[in-house]
């Protein structure tokens, strides 16, 4: 079974920018949470999405928005970027339901200039 | 609210011996946890998980975890490392009602001398 893929995994962009990162998760598999790692802040959670309905929201601005599809496939976009927004994005998807781990993609690097 | 707390941020081992990694949660009820290994320029990959039942699971690649709820810990162990287990090793929360939002450690990076 194919895994969770992630496109771009690379992506530049400048300030003022948007940006559209893709998440595909795995076949079977309904939920899909987005995170974002820094060196600073670490992993924190973005948000969570089930059946084209987001269910769980982390602390970030408005600017981070997602969508999920009806195949499952998720996106996330990042408006107005801002140099603070540098990062690896990585997505998650599980199962639905309780105590279902998450498995993950291997991440869209983000660099914004 | 819910934390994670990996007090050591970096490790150093030799290659054979044993090794231990520490992890604290703060969390209201029985939590779900887990450790998650990522290797450089990569995504994360889950060792191991602990929702009930025996305190002492088993994992992929040798590495084991005991849950102390006395303690509010959940340490990952590994008798004998190898080289490749050189990465970054995250422990995390996850809230009871989905597990699907996880609240992460800072990480404890770990080296291998040979």
């Amino acid at each position: 079974k194919a895994g969770v893929t992630q496109t771009p995994r690379y992506l530049i962009k400048t300030r003022g920018q948007q940006v559209t990162l893709s998440c595909s998760p795995i076949s079977g598999h309904r939920s899909v949470s987005w995170y974002q790692q820094t060196p600073g802040q670490g992993l924190q959670f973005l948000f969570e999405y089930f059946s084209e309905t987001q269910r769980n929201k982390g602390n970030f601005p408005g600017r981070f928005s997602g969508r999920q599809f009806s195949n499952s496939r998720s996106e996330m976009n990042v408006s107005t970027l801002e140099l603070g927004d540098s990062a690896l994005y990585l997505c998650a998807s599980s199962l639905l339901g309780p105590a279902r781990e998450q498995f993950f993609g291997p991440g869209t690097r983000l660099t914004v200039l | 609210a819910q934390s994670v707390t990996q007090p050591d941020i970096h490790i150093t081992v030799s290659e054979g011996a044993s090794l231990e990694l520490r992890c604290n949660y703060s969390y209201g009820a029985t939590p779900y946890l887990f450790w998650y290994v990522q290797s450089p320029g990569q995504g994360l990959q889950l060792l191991l998980k602990y929702f009930s039942g025996d305190t002492l699971v088993q994992g992929i690649k040798g590495f084991e975890a005991e849950f102390k709820r006395s303690q509010s810990s959940f340490n990952l162990r590994k008798p004998s490392v190898h080289w490749s287990d050189a990465a970054e090793y995250f422990c995390a929360v996850g809230s009871t009602g989905t597990a699907s939002k996880l609240t992460f450690g800072t990480g404890t990076r770990l080296q291998v001398t040979l």
